[in-house]
């Protein structure tokens, strides 16, 4: 069935180094792919989305990568800080108002 | 501009017995997603409505129910409760499209 698959499931980077989280996913007509941030208490919020047409977006610290061949894409958050520190989810639209999100990502930030 | 609301905030509710939750979606959305999350399975999609019609579905028994009021206001409806059921229930908007969400902060229902 349609999935999206995400690594690593757990994260833990020192304060300053940089952190990649892959996300593969099954439906090559999906054209949509973003990524959300969710921290204790709160639901997810949207911190950065990617279109089949463009390989690469970034934003301040925050970049996505994607291989639309290959059926995965990626977020890399540089110069990591503590106050990144949550559960990051990939998801992808599979077809019309149906987005299937990956398992998330828990990342520490360690001061 | 108010986000989206998802009242009630906590529920605990027994076995057998059946829940009703509401979602007030941001102001000019019309598309209402829910979602259920749990530790072990993530962020799983239960249905989706558009201008009171439910335009997609995801794999949740039929106990599991929404509609949506004409104010873009939505409720689901979980009947004949499980401990299964036990889970953050999540409630997004979006513009029509259902692409960029925009989450409240959930209902945690524990089922007793």
């Amino acid at each position: 069935g349609e999935n999206v698959e995400q690594h690593p499931s757990t994260l833990s980077v020192q304060e300053g180094d940089s952190a990649v989280i892959k996300c593969t996913y099954s439906d090559s007509a999906s054209n949509y792919f973003p990524w959300y941030k969710q921290e204790l208490g709160k639901g997810p919020q949207l911190i950065i989305d990617i279109r089949s047409n463009v390989g690469e977006k970034k934003d301040q610290r925050i970049a996505v990568t994607l291989n639309k061949t290959a059926k995965h894409f990626s977020l890399h958050i540089t110069e990591t800080q503590p106050e990144d520190s949550a559960v990051y989810f990939c998801a992808a639209l599979f077809r019309v108002n149906d987005m299937r999100f990956g398992a998330g990502t828990r990342l520490t930030v360690k001061p | 501009k108010a986000g989206v609301t998802q009242t009630p905030r906590y529920l605990i509710k027994t076995r057998g017995q059946q829940v009703t939750l509401s979602c007030s979606p941001i102001s000019g959305h019309r598309s209402v997603s829910w979602y259920q999350q749990t530790p072990g399975q993530g962020l799983q999609f239960l249905f989706e409505y558009f201008s009171e019609t439910q335009r997609n579905k995801g794999n949740f028994p039929g106990r599991f129910s929404g509609r949506q009021f004409s104010n873009s206001r939505s409720e689901m409806n979980v009947s004949t409760l499980e401990l299964g059921d036990s889970a953050l229930y999540l409630c997004a908007s979006s513009f029509t499209d259902g692409e960029k969400l925009f989450f409240g902060s959930g209902t945690q229902l524990s089922v007793l």
